[in-house]
C-alpha cells in the first residue's frame, strides 16, 4: 500500500523553528516530486513548496521563503520541512503529498501550533 | 501567488448534478492544463479527484468530471450521493513550479 506518514509536529514558541518528517512506503520515492501542502484551521488548503526527485529544484510560496527549508534522503525514504522563524500564522496541519501537479497519495497530517 | 476564487458553498438533491468554478488568470488556469481538485472529508486528509483538467485517478468514479474555459476550471458531481458531501479545492499550476489551491467550496447534499 502506498502510504505517507508525517511526524515531528507540536507546540513552538514565536520565532522558534522545527523539523517535520515525512516517512514514505509502498513506492519507489526517488523517482516523484513530493509537495507539502498546509491547512489552517478551519481554513483552506494553502501550498507550501515542492521538491524535484533528486532534490536538484525547491520551490516556496512567497509567505515562507527564506524561513522553511524542504529537502528530502531518497536512501532513507524521506521527506522534510525545516522551519525556522516561526509565527503564529504558521499555525497548520501540514500534510506531505506525493507530486506535484496531481498530488496522490497524501499523509493523514501533524499539527504545528505557534503560541507563546 | 493569489488563491483561485471558488463558490463558497453548493448544494444538490441526490441524483442531481452540481457544477464548482473555479476561477483563475491566464497565469495560472487560462495559462496551462495542469488543474486539479480534491475533496476533502471533515478531519481527513484530501483526495486526488480530477487532474490535468479532466482525468480522473483509478477509482474515482465516473460520476466526477472536470472542464476548462479561459481561465475558468470546473469540477462537476452527477448524481449526488450523500459521500459526495464534502469540501472541494481546485489547484493549477501558476509557472516557475509554483501551484496555487482555490479559496474550497462545501458541497452539501440535501
Amino acid at each position: 500500500e502506498e502510504q505517507l506518514v508525517e511526524s515531528g509536529g507540536g507546540l513552538v514558541q514565536p520565532g522558534g523553528s522545527l523539523r517535520l518528517s515525512c516517512a514514505a512506503s509502498g513506492f519507489t520515492f526517488s523517482i516523484f516530486w513530493m509537495t507539502w501542502v498546509r491547512q489552517a484551521p478551519g481554513k483552506g488548503l494553502e501550498w507550501v513548496a515542492n521538491i524535484k526527485k533528486d532534490g536538484s529544484e525547491k520551490n516556496y510560496v512567497d509567505s515562507v521563503k527564506g524561513r522553511f527549508t524542504i529537502s528530502r534522503d531518497n536512501a532513507e525514504n524521506s521527506l522534510y520541512l525545516q522551519m525556522n522563524s516561526l509565527r503564529a500564522e504558521d499555525t497548520a496541519v501540514y500534510y506531505c503529498a506525493r507530486g506535484s501537479y496531481a498530488m496522490a497519495p497524501w499523509g493523514q497530517g501533524t499539527l504545528v501550533t505557534v503560541s507563546s | 501567488q493569489s488563491a483561485l476564487t471558488q463558490p463558497p458553498s453548493a448544494s444538490g438533491s441526490p441524483g442531481q448534478s452540481v457544477t464548482i468554478s473555479c476561477s483563475g488568470t491566464s497565469s495560472d488556469i487560462g495559462g496551462y492544463n495542469y488543474v486539479s481538485w480534491y475533496q476533502q472529508h471533515p478531519g481527513k486528509a484530501p483526495k486526488l479527484m480530477i487532474y490535468e483538467v479532466s482525468k480522473r485517478p483509478s477509482g474515482v468514479p465516473d460520476r466526477f468530471s472536470g472542464s476548462k474555459s479561459g481561465n475558468t476550471a470546473s469540477l462537476t458531481v452527477s448524481g449526488l450521493q450523500a459521500e459526495d458531501e464534502a469540501d472541494y479545492y481546485c489547484n493549477s499550476f501558476a509557472g516557475s513550479n509554483n501551484y496555487v489551491f482555490g479559496t474550497g467550496t462545501k458541497v452539501t447534499v440535501l
